[in-house]
């Protein structure tokens, strides 16, 4: 069975360009989670989605993110416009109960 | 009260030795307490969950034993393998939320 899978692997941008991240969930399940990993804070969630739709997006970070669940096999987050202190590995997750299931991540640069 | 508290930050074993990370939490409404393994440049891969009415859980080399009176829980690593040199995150879940320990860096030497 495929995992979740995530694109692009990298992205290397400018300040100010937008990025956008891809993520498909393991079919079947109903919550999908993104997430940051940077050294300094560890790993934070971003956005919390169940049934496609967005139940807590407290931990976005400001109005520079967003992201959508269009279905129940894609998701997108998106950086408008983007900052070095963006620079960090984005995990898509999903899950079917409690056991979460991480993508391989995206690794985003913000020169 | 929704700290989880890992150590050590980092651990170096002999190839055949039993490898042991703890993790400490206060929140007792937990209700899920899983371990995560990560290599470089991969996402975090779950490796072995618990629940607080269980004491102990075994899947091939690795063991988590689980302290409920003393909200404690650590990862036990059998006959340590070169492979298993990698990052290990415990979890404390609550609905669909996940804290997490800061992760402990495991090398396995040779």
């Amino acid at each position: 069975d495929a995992g979740v899978i995530q694109s692009p692997r990298h992205e290397v941008t400018e300040m100010g360009q937008e990025v956008t991240l891809r993520c498909k969930p393991i079919s079947g399940h109903n919550s999908l989670f993104w997430y940051r990993q940077t050294m300094m804070r560890g790993l934070e969630l971003l956005i919390y989605f169940n049934n496609n739709v967005p139940i807590d997006d407290s931990g976005m970070p400001e109005d520079r993110f967003s992201a959508k669940m269009p279905n129940a096999s894609f998701s997108t987050l998106k950086i408008q416009p983007s900052e070095p202190r963006d620079s960090a590995v984005y995990f898509c997750a999903s899950s079917r109960g409690q056991s979460k299931f991480f993508g391989p991540g995206t690794r985003l640069t913000v020169l | 009260q929704q700290q989880v508290k890992q150590s050590p930050q980092s651990l170096i074993v002999q190839k055949g030795g039993i490898s042991i990370i703890n993790c400490a939490y206060e929140n007792t409404a937990f209700d899920y307490f899983p371990w995560y393994q990560q290599f470089p440049g991969k996402g975090p891969a779950l490796l072995i969950a618990i629940r607080p009415d269980v004491s102990e859980k075994k899947e091939g080399r690795f063991t988590i034993s689980f302290n409920k009176s003393a909200k404690q829980f650590s990862l036990h690593i059998m006959d340590s393998q070169p492979g298993d040199s990698a990052t290990y995150f415990c979890a404390a879940s609550l609905n669909y939320q996940l804290i997490w320990g800061a992760g402990t860096k495991l090398i396995i030497k040779p």
